[in-house]
């Protein structure tokens, strides 16, 4: 398994405003995943991050919006960019340690009034 | 692409009685199927899983079935307890688009009543 953590766990913006949110593993995992949870539905993929290459987007996510970092093997940040309240949502890291279960993060929940 | 359903969206059982989430998935190549809680506040956490080499899985209380042939896989609950209050949440990966990748249902709101 594996220990996440995020910061921050909440927060309310402002709409225009940027937020980037971080994602910490305690071990080191090569595939680290970014997912949206709009207030009362299911998890939606936003990107793929891997280290050592470019954020795989999936569709209707795009770069600009959604900028993802990956630094090293325990570290990823997602920025939600000129935030507009439809943004409003829980953002979640996950990871891969290895075979094929994942592991979440306990969220980012983000207001924007 | 895959695509997951789940039902029912909510489910109300007294203490003591048992509950079942069903899910349904369209992608035959799919093999593996994992169901996650969450609580109020928190992250989903995997509860139990099963791959498609195997029919059924159970872990105390909890247990999962699978039908390749229907392509439908199903969570069992039983002597719920109110702690088992969460939303639940069943997934599919399918190695033809993405090993890695997760599918997931829409959901089911678990209320257990004291």
């Amino acid at each position: 398994s594996a220990v996440i953590s995020q910061k921050p766990s909440r927060d309310i913006c402002q709409r225009g405003t940027s937020l980037t949110i971080q994602c910490q593993v305690d071990s080191q995992v090569t595939m680290m995943f970014w997912y949206r949870q709009q207030p009362g539905q299911s998890l939606t993929l936003i990107a793929t991050a891997n280290q050592g290459s470019e954020a795989t987007y999936e569709s209707g996510f795009v770069i600009d919006k959604f900028p993802i970092s990956r630094p090293n093997l325990t570290f990823s940040t997602l920025t939600v960019s000129n935030m507009s309240p439809e943004d409003s949502s829980i953002y979640l890291c996950s990871v891969l340690p290895g075979g094929e279960t994942q592991y979440f993060g306990p969220g980012t929940r983000l207001l924007v009034l | 692409g895959e695509n997951v359903e789940q039902h029912p969206s909510t489910l109300s059982v007294q203490e003591g009685d048992s509950a079942v989430i069903k899910c349904t998935y369209s992608d035959s190549a799919s093999n593996y199927f994992p169901w996650y809680k969450q609580e109020l506040g928190k992250g989903p956490q995997l509860i139990i899983d099963i791959r498609s080499n195997v029919g059924e899985k159970k872990d105390q209380r909890i247990a999962v079935t699978l039908n390749k042939t229907a392509k439908h896989f199903s969570l069992h609950i039983t002597e719920t307890q109110p702690e088992d209050s969460a939303v639940y949440f069943c997934a599919a990966s399918s190695p033809f688009y993405n090993t890695d990748k997760l599918i997931f249902g829409t959901g089911t709101r678990l209320q257990v009543f004291p």
